[in-house]
């Protein structure tokens, strides 16, 4: 079955300490992408990668790095988590080709307390 | 750069009654525009996407959106609601060449509730 996995689903951390959501796809894409998602501001883009080794900011950064070391995983990593990062993170992948629509994961809902 | 602007972020409808959400878009290119949906505690689905084949889409669940490029918008239709289409809704827009290839960018979303 196609698919991207997010994990973990939930989590809940304290300022400063390092964490990482992990972001897989099954279906060979090149382009996979990190949204946030807070109420009133819909979802924002926080990094892209169009392939391997290939990674740029979006509207959000500050505060979050990525990796893509594989074509199939696509982590975000927070190195000192702030409460203003609490919130739903969705990872997507896409074929690479603007006319294709975007897959998502089930999303993980992160707390910073 | 492309953009997308949502009308409204919550509508309400009555059972029966025509669905009407807005989206206008802005982008330099020919754009390809998407409309996804969100039940509660869910990711995201696609609902329908312009390609540039025909101006007119047909979706899943009975829902339509139709491009207009003279109006820069791509408006999410459904002439009966039914209760199971309480959801959030998002328009969003990619571009096929260029820079900015598939990234997509959304608006900030349309709360639809449904009246029995």
């Amino acid at each position: 079955e196609a698919q991207v996995t997010q994990n973990p689903r939930y989590l809940i951390t304290v300022t400063g300490k390092k964490l990482t959501v992990t972001c897989s796809q099954n279906m060979n894409h090149e382009y996979m992408s990190w949204y946030r998602q807070d109420p009133g501001l819909g979802l924002r883009q926080i990094y892209y990668s169009m392939n391997v080794e290939v990674t740029d900011k979006g509207d959000v950064p500050e505060g979050y790095k990525v990796s893509r070391k594989e074509k199939r995983n696509f982590p975000l990593i927070l190195e000192s988590p702030s409460p203003n990062q609490t919130s739903l993170y969705f990872c997507a992948s896409t074929r690479g080709q603007g006319s294709t629509e975007a897959f998502f994961g089930q999303g993980t809902r992160l707390t910073v307390v | 750069a492309q953009s997308v602007t949502q009308l409204g972020s919550h509508v309400s409808v009555s059972e029966g009654a025509l669905v009407l959400l807005r989206c206008n878009y802005s982008s330099s290119v020919p754009p390809y525009l998407f409309w996804y949906v969100q039940y509660p505690n869910q990711g995201l689905q696609l609902l329908l996407k312009y390609t540039s084949a025909a101006t007119l889409v047909k979706g899943i669940n009975g829902f339509e959106a139709e491009f207009k490029k003279s109006e820069t918008s791509f408006h999410l239709t459904k002439p009966s609601a039914h209760m199971s289409d309480a959801a959030e809704y998002f328009c969003a827009v990619s571009v096929g060449y260029g820079g900015s290839q598939g990234n997509l960018i959304f608006g900030k979303g349309t709360k639809l509730s449904v009246k029995p």
